[in-house]
């Protein structure tokens, strides 16, 4: 059972365009979201997160949306720049009880010069 | 500030053989976790530790890995006898917050096992 799903494997983006990396849950009880990325023979990095409290949050050139109703997240990264190029990963976790993270299965982006 | 420590960073063994794994946390982390991350797939996580106990194991194959951490800091994780399926890298992070809050994770580089 799939609780996080990324279903794009891998996206392609042109150097200073918008990247949007797309995210679905299915546990209502998720009320933590995050974002990490992953760059090849190191271990995943923390980029941005987002409580259900909020609907959006920034950070530089990274935006996290999150619509509680439709149970979907997205990470814009805005301009896209060649060092964006990794497998970001989508994870959640409910804000009672044990802190654990479920993770997606990844989307790995490729900025192109 | 140390990141989270990990050792071997690589291993390959034949099946039915055994093997282990070591993670230093960050320093003052009370939370530890060890993940298996197998090719192509997000990172799944095996078992939680919160100082020395345990307190999520669901998800740990109690009859081949097990796991400890003994006086709250450095964790080793050991498969015996590893299967083809356990090829995967295993993944430790560490927590500053306790059970029960959220935060962010920090991992380390990662071990990687290959079942030969």
């Amino acid at each position: 059972d799939q609780q996080v799903k990324q279903n794009s494997p891998s996206l392609s983006v042109q150097e200073g365009r918008i990247s949007i990396l797309n995210c679905d849950y299915t546990n209502s009880m998720f009320d933590y979201f995050l974002w990490y990325k992953k760059y090849p023979a190191e271990g995943p990095t923390f980029l941005i997160s987002i409580s259900s409290i909020k609907d959006k949050n920034e950070d530089g050139r990274f935006t996290v949306f999150l619509n509680k109703s439709a149970k979907h997240l997205s990470l814009h990264i805005v301009p896209s720049q060649p060092g964006d190029s990794a497998v970001y990963f989508c994870a959640a976790s409910p804000i009672q009880g044990a802190q654990k993270l479920v993770f997606g299965q990844g989307t790995r982006l490729t900025i192109n010069p | 500030e140390a990141g989270v420590a990990q050792s071997p960073r690589y291993k390959i063994i034949e099946k039915r053989q055994s093997v282990a794994f070591w993670c230093n946390p960050i320093s003052g982390h009370a939370t530890l976790y060890w993940y298996q991350q197998i090719l192509g797939q997000g990172p799944k996580l095996l078992i939680q530790f919160q100082n020395n106990g345990v307190v999520d194991d669901s998800q740990l194959p109690k009859d081949r890995f097990s796991a400890e951490r003994l006086k709250g800091v450095d964790s080793t994780l050991k498969i015996q006898p590893a299967k083809l399926e356990d090829s995967a890298v295993y993944l430790c992070a560490s927590s500053f917050h306790r059970v029960g809050r959220t935060g962010e994770l920090f991992f380390g580089e990662g071990s990687r096992l290959t079942v030969l």
